[in-house]
């Protein structure tokens, strides 16, 4: 069975541009969770989509955003990037929501300049 | 602010040691798991718990949900040079919803053949 992919795996974008993420779960996973990951910060949860609604928010501005489709593939967007907001973007599969096994993909790296 | 606190931050072994990291927190977790992350790459699920006192083995790895459900440790028999990677620990607070993991800041592990 096919792990979680993420397109693209790099990323450098300028201050100011927006960019999108996709990730394709695990065949048969409908939960999908966005995790940014800095030196800094550590690991931390951006928000879950299942059923193409989200779910589950963390504490991230509202320039970060995303939506799931009826396959349950998900995009997240972040608008008006900031230099901070380089990063390793994760993205993890569940079988459905409140199944905490989660299984990652191999991230894309953003770099903002 | 972090919710979950893993130590050590590092560990320097020799080929053929045991390892042991853990993780406490001042919150209740209803479920924890632990994860590997090799450079570029994002982390891979070893071992999840779901009960209380639990003790559940993976090959050479042992984790332990802690009786408190504030803690969990993982312990590694037998090191060998793959071992090398980053190991978090990851949870889900009782009071959140979701898939919604909270992660640790990770154990650095190398092993000296």
């Amino acid at each position: 069975k096919a792990g979680v992919t993420q397109t693209p795996r790099y990323l450098i974008k300028t201050r100011g541009q927006q960019v999108t993420l996709s990730c394709s779960p695990i065949s048969g996973h409908r939960s999908v969770s966005w995790y940014q990951q800095t030196p800094g910060q550590g690991l931390q949860f951006l928000f879950e989509y299942f059923s193409e609604t989200q779910r589950n928010k963390g504490n991230f501005p509202g320039r970060f955003s995303g939506r799931q489709f009826s396959n349950s593939r998900s995009e997240m967007n972040v608008s008006t990037l900031e230099l901070g907001d380089s990063a390793l973007y994760l993205c993890a599969s569940s079988l459905t929501t409140g199944f905490y096994e989660q299984y990652f993909g191999p991230g894309t790296r953003l770099t903002v300049t | 602010g972090q919710q979950l606190n893993q130590s050590p931050q590092s560990m320097f072994i020799q080929e053929g040691e045991d390892v042991s990291m853990n993780c406490t927190s001042s919150s209740i977790f209803n479920t924890w798991l632990w994860y590997k992350q090799d450079p570029g790459e994002g982390p891979v699920l070893l071992i999840a718990l779901y009960k209380a006192g639990e003790l559940t083995s993976n090959g050479r790895l042992t984790a332990q949900f802690g009786i408190t459900r504030k803690d969990s440790f993982l312990n590694i028999s037998a090191s060998i040079p793959s071992d090398v990677g980053i190991y978090f620990c990851a949870g889900q607070l009782r009071e959140t919803s979701g898939s919604r993991l909270t992660f640790g800041e990770g154990t650095q592990l190398t092993v000296n053949p």
